[in-house]
């Protein structure tokens, strides 16, 4: 069945930092792919989205690239905050399914 | 614009007692909606969803149902609650139309803790 790993946390940077989340995902076809934010207490916030081979989603200064040759969707930013802290999670879903598959969730923590 | 909206935002409950949880979607008509549950330290699971009224299909066997007695009304319930059930429990909603990708979108979540 289809599935998504993604690096165990958490992830510990400085402010400033370089970040990478590595995603990748095991499916049959093309899905479209998805970064999702959960910050403490809320709910999961959509962060950015690719839907074919090569695209890059971004937002708020993160970026996701679509690379079918390495099935990856890896999140990275250039330079955090301590207001990026949170749990991100990718996920994928196919065309005419119902159900987001997601990984397991990478917390990150960005210290000042 | 569309929001979401669930109901309670924590609930504490004793074990074997019932449970109703209430997510609402405005802006939007016949949207397709879910439950998904978080258990504490891991992944979200699709718990139910639903394309209309009625219409509602479980994808995990469990104590749990789901209703939709309004278009953009979707309803957790349980007769007798079990300890496993806790945990963090999310609403979401998709366009009804089949496009390239259906993405969906998050209401801010019940937390549960069963005791």
């Amino acid at each position: 069945g289809d599935s998504v790993t993604q690096m165990e946390g958490p992830v510990t940077l400085s402010e400033e930092a370089f970040l990478t989340i590595n995603c990748t995902y095991t499916a049959t076809g093309y899905p479209s792919l998805f970064w999702y934010v959960q910050y403490p207490g809320e709910g999961l916030q959509l962060l950015l989205k690719a839907t074919k081979a090569d695209d890059k989603g971004s937002n708020k200064g993160f970026e996701a690239t679509y690379r079918k040759e390495t099935t990856s969707f890896h999140l990275e930013k250039g330079s955090v905050q301590v207001s990026d802290s949170a749990v991100y999670f990718c996920a994928l879903i196919y065309t005419g399914r119902r159900a987001l598959t997601f990984g397991s969730g990478t917390r990150l923590q960005v210290q000042p | 614009s569309q929001t979401i909206h669930q109901w309670p935002a924590t609930l504490v409950q004793p074990v074997g007692s019932p449970l109703s949880l209430e997510c609402t979607v405005e802006g939007t008509s016949n949207p397709n909606l879910y439950w998904y549950r978080q258990a504490a330290g891991r992944g979200l699971q699709l718990l139910f969803y639903s394309v209309g009224i009625g219409q509602i299909s479980s994808e995990v066997p469990q104590n749990l149902s789901a209703s939709r007695p309004q278009d953009r009304q979707f309803i957790l319930s349980s007769k007798k609650l079990l300890l496993s059930d806790s945990g963090f429990y999310l609403c979401a909603w998709s366009p009804s139309s089949v496009s390239s990708y259906n993405e969906q979108f998050f209401g801010p979540g019940t937390r549960l803790t069963v005791l």
